[in-house]
């Protein structure tokens, strides 16, 4: 079975500082891709990075990274210079090969201080 | 930028009724989604469209929904006897392929109110 975890509910970051919201995710199937989504209080859902299960690299875009460490199944986003428009709620998702579907996991809630 | 767009943004609707939430995907993306998300909850999968049929549907998928994409560019969620664990944030969305590099591209989702 499919399975994402996202362990911290709210997260709060200084604005300029880096965070890192944790993501770790159980799936049997050797291939799969992990996104990242952030959904702002207006509740549309922003594709933000992605990473391969065969990706030999960590994904990045602008401020977005993404620390893939496969043996331990984990996906962690890092946001790096916070912003105050960085607050918003952040999803985890995971896809398998044979699946269309995301799995998203629970979301955890970020707030940037000014 | 080409973006999913979903209409309306908000539908109340009294329990037992039939809604129907459409959608317009990204114009070349050959892939379609419904998720919806229960107030405060995580996003739930639906259910998988491609090439005019169901690929793929969730548990929560049950005879009580259905979709069509019933021209080139419309696809639509139909709920009938809607009940009040209806309401949620209803989400379309497209991809290019099926592939597992490729994001799916979410619209910004139908509020439904069931009272």
């Amino acid at each position: 079975a499919q399975k994402i975890t996202q362990t911290q509910p709210g997260m709060f970051v200084q604005e300029k500082e880096a965070v890192t919201l944790d993501c770790t995710y159980d799936t049997s199937d050797p291939s799969y891709g992990l996104f990242w989504y952030k959904q702002p209080s207006s509740g549309e859902m922003i594709f933000l990075i992605y990473q391969g299960s065969y990706d030999q690299q960590n994904a990045t875009e602008g401020r977005y990274s993404l620390n893939f460490q496969k043996a331990r199944k984990s996906a962690n986003l890092v946001i790096s210079a916070s912003q105050l428009g960085d607050s918003a709620m952040y999803f985890c998702a995971m896809r398998v090969s044979n699946f269309n579907k995301f799995y998203f996991g629970s979301g955890t809630k970020l707030n940037v201080k000014p | 930028e080409p973006e999913v767009t979903q209409t309306p943004s908000h539908q109340v609707t009294q329990m037992g009724q039939e809604v129907i939430l459409r959608c317009v995907p990204i114009s070349n993306h050959l892939y379609f989604y419904w998720y919806r998300q229960i107030l405060g909850q995580k996003v739930e999968f639906l259910v998988s469209f491609y090439n005019n049929e169901i690929s793929e549907k969730s548990e929560i998928f049950d005879d009580q929904f259905s979709v069509e994409r019933p021209d080139g560019s419309n696809f639509t969620l139909k709920i009938r006897s809607t009940k009040l664990e209806d309401s949620a944030m209803y989400f379309c969305a497209s991809s290019v392929t099926g592939a597992n590099n490729q994001p799916q591209h979410f619209g910004d989702g139908t509020r439904l109110s069931i009272l």
